[in-house]
């Protein structure tokens, strides 16, 4: 259960697009379509916007989107704004009923 | 409004118990399984467990299989994680979060999370 790689930080100005990867094994990301997307604020709790790779919950704008090719998601977020600086974690299905997350990226918002 | 609250977390020494509560409201409880997640001080998120709607379905992460136990109670709309043998490595903020479906499955993104309760190991 090895925790999924994405990178520590990225950054963008506003109006601006970016990608968060993450990269797993065949044996998670690779092997599933159950990839989830998590968004926390500091000192907050997290909070979901995308599951199963590229759904967005009710609520979500559809500047948030989710893909997958391989053993690597995909989060991407365009038209930054200032609101979206946080920290970014991805989820996968590990089989045998667990999951693992990603070690988090945080977005800063130039 | 569907709210998860936690408590339960506080300061305790390594070798130590703890049982952590969440209570739950504002959606039909048993209907849903429910996860435990922690995060390490400045760390990252961490699965720990899921127990199906029933009860009857668990699983655990590695790192806390023989140690830690969930359970509901459907009555009272709480889950529980009871925590045997703590180690530093187990302080962290333990949220509560509900899953999509009432059974155990792979889709088991999270959708609603409580606040969080710090657990602190150390002596």
């Amino acid at each position: 259960q090895s925790a999924l790689t994405q990178p520590r930080s990225v950054s963008g100005s506003p109006g601006q697009s970016v990608t968060i990867s993450c990269t797993g094994t065949s044996s998670d990301v690779g092997g599933y379509n159950y990839v989830s997307w998590y968004q926390q604020h500091p000192g907050k709790a997290p909070k979901l916007i995308i599951y199963d790779v590229s759904k967005r919950p009710s609520g979500v704008p559809d500047r948030f989107s989710g893909s997958k090719s391989g053993n690597t998601a995909s989060l991407t977020i365009s038209g930054l704004q200032a609101e979206d600086e946080a920290d970014y974690y991805c989820c996968s299905y590990a089989g045998s009923y667990t999951w693992v997350f990603g070690g988090g990226t945080k977005l800063t918002v130039l | 409004e569907v709210q998860l609250v936690e408590s339960g977390g506080v300061l305790v020494q390594p070798g130590g118990s703890l049982r952590l509560s969440c209570a739950v409201s504002g959606f039909t409880f048993s209907s849903y399984a429910m996860t435990w997640v922690r995060q390490a001080p400045g760390k990252g998120l961490e699965w720990v467990s899921v127990i199906s709607g029933g009860g009857g379905s668990a699983y655990y992460a590695d790192s806390v299989k023989g140690r830690f136990t969930i359970s509901r109670d459907n009555s009272k709309n709480t889950l529980f994680l009871q925590m045997n043998s703590l180690r530093a490595e187990d302080t962290a903020v333990y949220y509560c979060a509900k899953s999509p479906g009432r059974a155990v499955a792979g889709t088991g993104w999270l959708d609603y999370w409580g606040q969080g309760t710090l657990v602190t190991v150390s002596s």
